[in-house]
């Protein structure tokens, strides 16, 4: 079964410094990997995907199978990175998703 | 741009009333999702839809059923709704042929059974 673990429910950083959430995932074969985020008051949306291997607003992540990881970073945190994080793995139709982070990020 | 529509963005009902939710998606999606979202538990997959009239259950599909009569349209319903049901309720659709597996929110129903 596709498993997603979040550790934090809460990171708080000071503005302009660096931003690491964790993910860690399990799923037997190749996994689909997502970021997904939620400003307040606002819907769900995609941060970012693994197989596309880019940055969207300062964010990258990196795919490490051996450690079956797929870790959010930011060099320098903005004002306006605060919200809910959720790591996503999928296959078929299906995605799983782990219990989200609340990124606060604090002047 | 991909719009989902949900028919509510807040919603109170009694326990034991029949609640239905609705979405509506206008990008020609075959698959189609509902989701509860509750603070430290993450988004759960209630039902999904991968064709007209097709349904899968997904992970906490207890006290729940779902309809999809049109490609369009799909509909979370509450049989006799309780108080354990109080959640936010997120609908997702997705596209086969770009961008496998990404998945485009409505902005949620709140529901608060009483």
């Amino acid at each position: 079964a596709q498993r997603v673990t979040q550790p934090e429910k809460l990171l708080s950083v000071f503005k302009g410094a660096p931003v690491e959430l964790k993910c860690n995932y399990s799923y037997s074969g190749s996994p689909e990997l997502f970021w997904y985020v939620q400003y307040s008051r606002q819907r769900l949306q995609l941060l970012l995907r693994h197989i596309s291997r880019e940055s969207i607003k300062g964010f990258t992540a990196d795919l490490n199978k051996g450690e079956t990881s797929f870790h959010l970073k930011k060099p320098f945190a903005q004002e306006e990175d605060s919200a809910m994080y959720y790591c996503a793995t999928g296959g078929g139709n299906k995605l799983t998703f782990g219990t989200g982070t609340q990124l606060k990020v604090e002047l | 741009d991909v719009k989902v529509t949900q028919s509510s963005r807040y919603l109170v009902k009694r326990t034991g009333e029949k609640v239905f939710l609705e979405c509506v998606q206008d990008m020609d999606h075959e698959n189609m999702f509902w989701y509860r979202q509750d603070p430290g538990l993450g988004l759960r997959l209630i039902y999904f839809s991968y064709d007209v009239k097709m349904k899968e259950k997904g992970d906490i599909p207890e006290g729940y059923s779902v309809s999809r009569e049109k490609k369009e349209r799909f509909s979370l319903i509450l049989e006799s709704a309780s108080t354990n049901q109080t959640s936010m309720y997120l609908c997702a659709s997705r596209g086969t042929v770009i961008f496998p597996y990404e998945q485009y929110f409505g902005p949620g129903t709140r529901l608060t059974v009483t």
